[in-house]
């Protein structure tokens, strides 16, 4: 089945220690999106990658940055971990006609990596 | 900025219930609207969503919502609900042009009584 896959699912680390977490998918969709959800809020958008274009929302921390490789993959490396950058980070994808302009298309959402900073 | 509103955070229904959760999102331009379900231990599933055209949409397991546009809203409902909803729901905007950025409401957990 086409789908959004997400390694590791849980990650421990320590305070200040780098950590990459990964997402591909087998979707062929030409956008993937990186998505921070802390407990008991709702999923906030971290960035975006239209095709190879990285679109990096205004209030997403330096901390937090992203590759992409190519079509199926991209990774979020967070540079230097928090204690507040505990969350589940949720990868998702779409395939989007134009940039910016016109009917969004539905997004489809990994399983997520719990991450925990000690 | 646009924002969603979710009235209810936590809800508890009896099997056969009705339910509806409530939905409003501000926004001065066209939006795309979208319900997606997490259940426990699951990923974030497309419920059903709102394009264009008929303002009454359906989406899987029986559940459909509603857009009203001059209320802001898009309230999701179903007649009987079943155990196997227990889950958290979303609402989610984003808007015709410009960012791609999915807005979340903050979720409305519904827990199903046998």
């Amino acid at each position: 089945d086409a789908m959004v896959i997400q390694n590791p699912r849980y990650q421990v680390t320590q305070f200040g220690k780098p950590v990459t977490l990964s997402c591909s998918q087998t979707l062929n969709h030409n956008v993937m999106y990186w998505y921070q959800q802390k407990s008991s809020q709702a999923p906030k958008l971290l960035f975006h990658y239209y095709d190879k274009d990285f679109n990096n929302e205004a209030d997403t921390p330096d901390n937090f940055q992203s590759r992409r490789p190519n079509t199926s993959f991209c990774f979020l490396d967070i540079r230097s971990p928090g204690l507040g950058d505990t969350a589940m980070y949720l990868c998702a994808t779409s395939r989007e006609k134009k940039p910016g302009q016109g009917e969004k298309e539905t997004q489809y959402f990994g399983p997520g990596t719990r991450l925990l900073v000690l | 900025a646009q924002s969603v509103s979710q009235h209810n955070h936590h809800v508890i229904l009896s099997e056969a219930a009705s339910l509806e959760l409530g939905c409003n999102y501000s926004y001065g331009g066209t939006v795309n609207l979208f319900w997606y379900v997490q259940y426990p231990g699951q990923h974030l599933q497309l419920l059903l969503k709102y394009f264009s055209g008929d303002p009454l949409v359906k989406g899987i397991k029986g559940f459909e919502a509603e857009f009203i546009k001059s209320k802001f809203s898009f309230n999701l409902r179903k007649p009987s609900v079943q155990w196997s909803d227990t889950a958290e729901y979303f609402c989610a905007v984003i808007p015709y042009t410009g960012r791609r950025a999915l807005t979340f409401g903050s979720g409305t957990r519904l827990q199903v009584q046998p």
